[in-house]
């Protein structure tokens, strides 16, 4: 079955960098456009990037633009997010996320258990 | 941006109820773009509907999404103990951002 397995997260300082892993298996990953979404502690859920199958086409949200890198390892069935100069407002749990559709980002039809990411001194 | 409002925030009902949710978009969304979502509590969410009607796999019956433009509904037929969580709207597709509403929590009454 589809599975997507996040790993990385932890407590970080404020300008500290992390790098999450999403190990994908069960379906055809190299197929797949992928994407990453977070939720802070008790609040609602936020897109933040997206990579297309080929890695061709990327995207970031306003709040992670030029902080966060997307990139994915086809070979290793595996998506990165590399997060720097992380704030105290990154805290969240990270989740990975399957597109549903080849066309465009979303919906997301598998997710991951999600990953926490700390940010505090 | 497009911004998505969910209502009520807080649903109270019974199992074997209908619950009504809403979400209201402040621009014109295509049906095709438009996402409803399941969360409950420590887990990752999980795909309901998409194309505003289309039920994911899994997704029951009692599941029933509706809508267009800036009007969309997510209809769940007489409710079950499980079906008690928070529910997300989505926009989605070619033009970011991709939104998410603020989330209705369905409780038990």
């Amino acid at each position: 079955q589809v599975r997507l397995v996040e790993s990385g997260g932890g407590l970080v300082k404020p300008g500290g960098s992390l790098r999450l892993s999403c190990a994908a298996s069960g379906f055809s990953f190299s197929d797949s456009n992928m994407s990453w979404l977070r939720q802070a502690p008790g609040k609602g859920l936020e897109y933040i990037s997206y990579i297309s199958s080929g890695g061709g086409a990327i995207f970031y949200a306003d709040s992670v633009e030029g902080r966060f890198s997307i990139s994915r390892d086809n070979a290793k069935r595996t998506l990165y997010l590399q997060m720097n100069s992380l704030r105290a407002e990154d805290t969240a749990v990270y989740y990975c996320a399957k597109d549903l559709f080849s066309a465009a980002p979303g919906p997301f039809d598998y997710w991951g258990q999600g990953t926490l990411v700390t940010v505090s001194s | 941006d497009t911004v998505l409002r969910q209502s009520p925030g807080t649903l109270s009902l019974s199992p074997g109820e209908r619950a009504t949710l809403s979400c209201k978009t402040t621009q014109s969304v295509s049906g095709a773009f438009f996402a409803w979502y399941q969360q409950k509590p420590g887990q990752a969410p999980r795909l309901l509907i998409y194309g505003a009607s289309s039920r994911a796999t899994g997704t029951p019956d009692r599941f029933i999404g509706s809508g267009s433009g800036t009007d969309f509904t997510l209809t769940i037929d007489r409710l079950e103990p499980e079906d008690f969580a928070v529910y997300y709207c989505q926009q989605f597709g070619s033009s970011p951002p991709i939104a998410f509403g603020g989330g209705t929590k369905l409780e038990i009454k």
